[in-house]
């Protein structure tokens, strides 16, 4: 069965940093393309990154230099390093299997919150 | 980049009632267009991919059409399990948009 697990989300202050993770079971992160998207509250979806198999990353404008995606194939793990955080980072970020096309799995979410 | 625009933003259903939603590109996606549904404090779930194809598990009321820069999504007969929002999303290229999305609320 396919399970994706977040972690890694809080409270933290403007500028500051914190890095999300993403557990990934039932498939392997590093044969797949891999995605975070995010969800203001209210808001609608945010596409933010993509990692793909063979390593290349893409970015969203928004984060564009402070924002980086990885993956740690011995840990099946994606990772996110989200550094000089500010307030309109505020949202729920979700990890995703991507197919290249569509998000057929989506992690359960968590919560980032950037405010003083 | 490319824009996608949902319409309408709110449709106001009764169960058993059609609805249809609509999902235009700013530019051609070709088929490479997703749709996605989301109920408070979930996830997205996907439904249907590129442009018409069904999703494992997702039952037939639900159906995709278009390819291009215009797109609709079906549901034929609205269960309560289906009052939800929605959303698009392309992937024509690595850079993935969404559109705003249309909430579906029950009458």
């Amino acid at each position: 069965e396919v399970q994706l697990v977040e972690t890694g989300g809080g409270l933290i202050q403007p500028g500051g940093s914190l890095r999300l993770s993403c557990a990934a079971s039932g498939f392997t992160v590093s044969s797949n393309y891999m995605s975070w998207v995010r969800q203001a509250p209210g808001k609608g979806l945010e596409w933010v990154s993509v990692i793909y198999s063979g390593g290349s990353t893409y970015y969203a404008d928004s984060v564009k230099g402070r924002f980086t995606i990885s993956r740690d194939n011995s840990k099946n793990t994606l990772y996110l390093q989200m550094n000089s955080l500010r307030a309109e980072d505020t949202a729920v970020y979700y990890c995703a299997r991507d197919s290249g096309s569509f998000d057929d799995y989506w992690g359960q979410g968590t919560l980032v919150t950037v405010s003083s | 980049e490319i824009v996608l625009t949902q319409s309408p933003a709110t449709l106001s259903l009764s169960p058993g009632e059609r609805a249809t939603l609509s999902c235009r590109a700013s530019q051609s996606v070709s088929s490479y267009l997703a749709w996605y549904q989301q109920k408070p404090g979930q996830a997205p779930r996907l439904l249907i991919y590129d442009a018409s194809n069904r999703a494992t598990g997702i039952p037939a009321r639900f159906s995709g059409s278009g390819s291009g820069t215009d797109f609709t999504l079906t549901i034929s007969s609205l269960e309560p399990e289906d009052f939800a929002v929605y959303y698009c999303q392309q992937r024509s290229n690595w850079r993935g948009t969404f559109g705003g999305g249309t909430k579906v609320e029950i009458k």
